[in-house]
């Protein structure tokens, strides 16, 4: 099902550490998944993606990692900037039938780098 | 990259007014787009999805006469939130981008719309 979140995970790190955020998916059939930075009063940015015959997708400073056998999604970031704190989701694609499709988000994740 | 604009970033209203929002893709053409709605330290929530050229497929629970969506071209779909009271509140986003099927691209968000209904 969707996941609305009341009360959002927070994590706090210290600049230049590593930062590691999960999400957990829902749909077994899911084959697209997305990582969003969200800033206070911005819409989602866009960070990286990973199609479902992947386990690993590498960026610049981001790796995504992907375990379909329990339905989990993270994000690792690299060297942790203040300019990285931000509200992050994972968002899933779900097909809803011939070409029409939803992304799905998870509850984000508030990431605060302290410096 | 893929930018997509959104307009008004922000409106303050009394109850009762109808209110507007523009998202227009700017560097492609969008025959989809994907309206939310996201309350604060919440996740995003989807209302709809416009179709150019066809009726938009709201989401349950999503009254379709109170959230008019209308996607005349490949590049600007709009919603009117109509009458709207202060329970109507919220930011506002739409996506464009991405597509369906076995190919996938991710969506590119506008900056939203802060709407406050006095």
């Amino acid at each position: 099902g969707e996941s609305v979140g009341l009360h959002l995970p927070t994590l706090s790190v210290q600049e230049g550490d590593n930062s590691i955020i999960n999400c957990a998916y829902s749909n077994s059939a899911s084959d697209y998944f997305i990582w969003y930075k969200q800033e206070s009063g911005k819409g989602p940015q866009f960070i990286i993606d990973i199609r479902s015959n992947m386990d690993k997708r590498q960026g610049q400073r981001v790796t995504v990692l992907l375990n379909k056998t329990v339905k989990h999604l993270s994000l690792q970031i690299a060297a942790t900037q203040p300019g990285d704190s931000a509200v992050y989701f994972c968002a899933e694609k779900m097909i809803r039938g011939g070409s029409n499709y939803k992304l799905t988000f998870g509850k984000g994740t508030l990431l605060t780098v302290n410096p | 990259g893929a930018v997509v604009s959104q307009h008004p970033s922000w409106v303050i209203c009394k109850s009762g007014t109808s209110v507007k929002i523009e998202c227009r893709s700017l560097d492609f053409q969008a025959t989809t787009m994907f309206w939310y709605r996201q309350f604060p330290k919440q996740s995003l929530m989807l209302m709809a999805t416009s179709n150019e050229g066809s009726k938009a497929t709201y989401e349950q629970g999503v009254e379709k006469d109170k959230f008019l969506i209308n996607h005349a071209s490949l590049t600007l779909s709009t919603l009117t939130v109509t009458s709207a009271h202060p329970e109507d509140s919220s930011f506002y986003i739409c996506s464009a981008g991405g597509t369906a099927g076995s190919s996938n691209q991710p969506q590119h968000f506008g900056d939203g719309t802060r709407l406050s209904i006095l």
